[in-house]
């Protein structure tokens, strides 16, 4: 499978608990952008990464929440001391960069809090 | 801040009929305008875009226009087929890549 692919689709935590959540974008592909959609709510654009670098987190809470895109291995997007209000569907995107616009999206991560 | 968005929460449409998506934007600075649409349990899936030199781009069965004085984009969908039940979100982008979506439209496709 050559697309976006992110893993777990499904993940349960109990307040106060990590959660990690994994991307790894399509071959070739060296952008990496992380959205949240909260139940019947759009998306909502979180952060976008290259490769080692975080270019703009203007979407990502103040708190609690970071993303990273190695070198080698998936982008991660972490949410330390989850609460119940970070429950949703995570989706990461992935774009080959340099003009080419089109984001290409991975099945998503629906986190529940318990 | 909603750059992008789309106030009509649900469509309904006969099968045959034509599906109408709309879609408003703030920012003049936006110059790539796309349309998703998203299967319940699915990732996003690009649709149709359209640059802010043109006022149409026509695939298939779907057209978008483009009205750059209003900032506003429409889908057109026609045929309308029972498949294309699904969420459509409307898309911007400033060129940094960057994308702002709507908070989507749930078109229902009726047989």
């Amino acid at each position: 499978n050559a697309g976006v692919m992110q893993n777990p689709r499904h993940l349960v935590r109990r307040r106060g608990q990590e959660a990690r959540l994994r991307c790894s974008p399509m071959k070739g592909h060296s952008h990496v952008y992380w959205y949240r959609q909260l139940p019947e709510e759009g998306l909502k654009f979180m952060v976008y990464l290259q490769k080692e670098n975080i270019i703009d987190e203007s979407g990502m809470p103040k708190e609690r929440f970071s993303a990273e895109f190695p070198k080698e291995g998936p982008s991660i997007l972490r949410i330390q001391q989850v609460v119940r209000g970070d429950s949703a569907a995570y989706f990461c995107a992935s774009s080959p960069g340099e003009g080419r616009i089109i984001q290409y999206f991975g099945a998503g991560t629906r986190l529940s809090v318990l | 801040d909603q750059q992008v968005k789309q106030n009509s929460p649900s469509l309904s449409v006969q099968e045959g009929r034509i599906s109408i998506l709309n879609c408003d934007y703030t920012n003049s600075m936006f110059d790539y305008f796309l349309w998703y649409k998203k299967y319940p349990a699915e990732g996003p899936t690009f649709l149709i875009s359209i640059s802010s030199i043109k006022d149409k781009n026509e695939d298939g069965r779907f057209t978008v226009f483009l009205n750059k004085s209003a900032k506003h984009l429409s889908l057109h969908i026609v045929p309308s087929q029972p498949g294309d039940s699904a969420v459509y979100f409307c898309a911007a982008s400033e060129g940094n890549n960057d994308m702002r979506f709507g908070a989507g439209t749930r078109l229902t496709v009726k047989p």
